[in-house]
């Protein structure tokens, strides 16, 4: 079955790191990614990673997997008040040829100066 | 290279009217898939069309439909609207069978009132 799971609200002080978790229950899935959505807008793709990898590195972001607990984190290095939007895991596997995000809750991160 | 591109970007509908809401891909995308988004239900699948065929389809009734025409624009329709249809409704465009990269329009604030 497919259940994406993550916390609601994580606050940080500008400048600090972000850790935004998610863990995810498809064993199937290929690909795994973070978006980002800021009020009244649509959401804009931040990163993926392939399942076969530990570890995405992209600028500020850092994507983390472990496909034995199907964990997956985002970490934004010196996270800035332009970081505060509601952050969304979302993971694809496949379901006879199409495509399907399955998507989290999403994380609300708020940046306090 | 324009991204993808939604119209109405607000609608206000009554109930039991019915509403067709479009999407553009991005040019040389052909799967087009959409996403309801309330703060209830968060983000749900609603169907994927590539070259013109629906290849997956959600758990929404059958009030909900949608095609694909030969350029990759889709558009989707909801008749007989009810309250509960009040919601954001995301378009996603992904290159090809796989959803590698799929990048999200703003979307369509859709009010039924």
């Amino acid at each position: 079955g497919e259940d994406v799971e993550q916390s609601l609200f994580l606050s940080v002080r500008e400048g600090d790191s972000s850790v935004i978790n998610c863990t995810y229950t498809d064993s199937s899935s290929t690909y795994l990614y973070w978006y980002k959505q800021e009020p009244g807008a649509g959401l804009q793709l931040l990163t993926y990673i392939f399942s076969n990898m530990d570890m995405k590195q992209d600028q500020r972001l850092t994507v983390l997997l472990n496909k034995k607990d199907k964990h997956l984190s985002l970490r934004i290095a010196d996270t800035q008040t332009g970081d505060s939007a509601i952050y969304f895991c979302a993971e694809f596997a496949p379901t006879g040829g199409g495509n399907k995000l399955t998507f989290g809750t999403g994380t609300q991160l708020k940046v306090e100066l | 290279k324009a991204g993808v591109t939604q119209t109405p970007r607000y609608l206000i509908k009554t109930r039991g009217q019915q509403v067709t809401l479009s999407c553009s891909p991005i040019s040389g995308h052909r799967s087009v898939s959409w996403y309801q988004q309330t703060p209830g239900q968060g983000l749900q699948f609603l169907f994927e069309y590539f070259s013109e065929t629906q290849r997956n389809k959600g758990n929404f009734p059958g009030r909900f439909s949608g095609r694909q025409f030969s350029n990759s624009r889709s558009e989707m329709n909801v008749s007989t609207l009810e309250l509960g249809d009040s919601a954001l409704y995301l378009c996603a465009s992904s290159p090809d069978s796989w959803n590698t990269e799929a990048f999200f329009g703003q979307g369509t604030r859709l009010t039924v009132v």
